[in-house]
């Protein structure tokens, strides 16, 4: 059965303070791992697809790394405007469906 | 511009009632998901339609019920037999084939009942 774990479930950081999130999964094959910011009362907003190990994307002050056991979210300085919860989902080779993991929670303080 | 719409937006329930949630998608895409999201839960898929007239049971399906009769809509009707319905749903498409499978969601759906 597919995993998707991420850590932690929260993260508060001062402005500018950089971090990263991590999603671990567990698949017996990899199809793609997708990265979604989602506001509080609204739907995901997708970020990232990234499909082999060693892959980065990037987009503003985020970046996204993969090994073959699990997934980066870096973020570079962030502003309160980041502040969201950033979710995990990982596409098995064979699978049809998306696995999705619980979140973290990210709150900027100005 | 192409998106995805869910109405209500909020919707109030009695005890015992059915209710049915609207999804409806203008992307083209075959494949269309309903999710429920509990509070400080990730998403768990209620049920899936990858092609008109044929739906799959995903992992949280008992209470719930759908049909795809159109490419473009698939609602989702929360019955009197789903014990906890309280929740944020989601409805979400993609093209269902090939590597690209990002899935786009719609902007959601709070029940409650009262």
């Amino acid at each position: 059965e597919d995993q998707v774990t991420q850590s932690p479930e929260a993260l508060r950081l001062q402005e500018g303070e950089s971090s990263s999130l991590n999603c671990s999964y567990t698949v017996s094959g990899l199809r793609g791992l997708f990265w979604y910011r989602q506001d509080p009362g609204k739907g995901p907003e997708f970020l990232f697809t990234l499909y082999s190990a060693g892959e980065e994307k990037e987009k503003e002050r985020l970046k996204a790394t993969l090994t073959k056991k699990e997934s980066f979210l870096h973020i570079t300085a962030p502003k309160p405007e980041d502040s969201a919860t950033y979710l995990c989902a990982v596409l098995e080779t064979s699978g049809s469906r998306l696995t999705f993991g619980e979140g973290t929670q990210l709150t900027v303080n100005p | 511009d192409g998106g995805i719409t869910q109405s209500p937006k909020y919707l109030f329930r009695k005890e015992g009632q059915n209710v049915t949630l609207s999804c409806e998608q203008n992307l083209n895409h075959d494949a269309m998901y309903w999710y429920r999201q509990d509070p400080g839960q990730g998403l768990r898929l209620i049920y899936y339609s990858q092609i008109v007239n044929d739906f799959q049971k995903g992992d949280i399906a008992e209470g719930y019920s759908v049909s795809r009769e159109k490419k473009e809509s698939f609602p989702l009707t929360v019955t009197s037999a789903q014990k906890n319905p309280t929740a944020f749903y989601l409805c979400a498409s993609d093209t269902g084939a090939g590597p690209f499978n990002e899935q786009f969601f719609g902007p959601g759906t709070r029940l409650t009942v009262l």
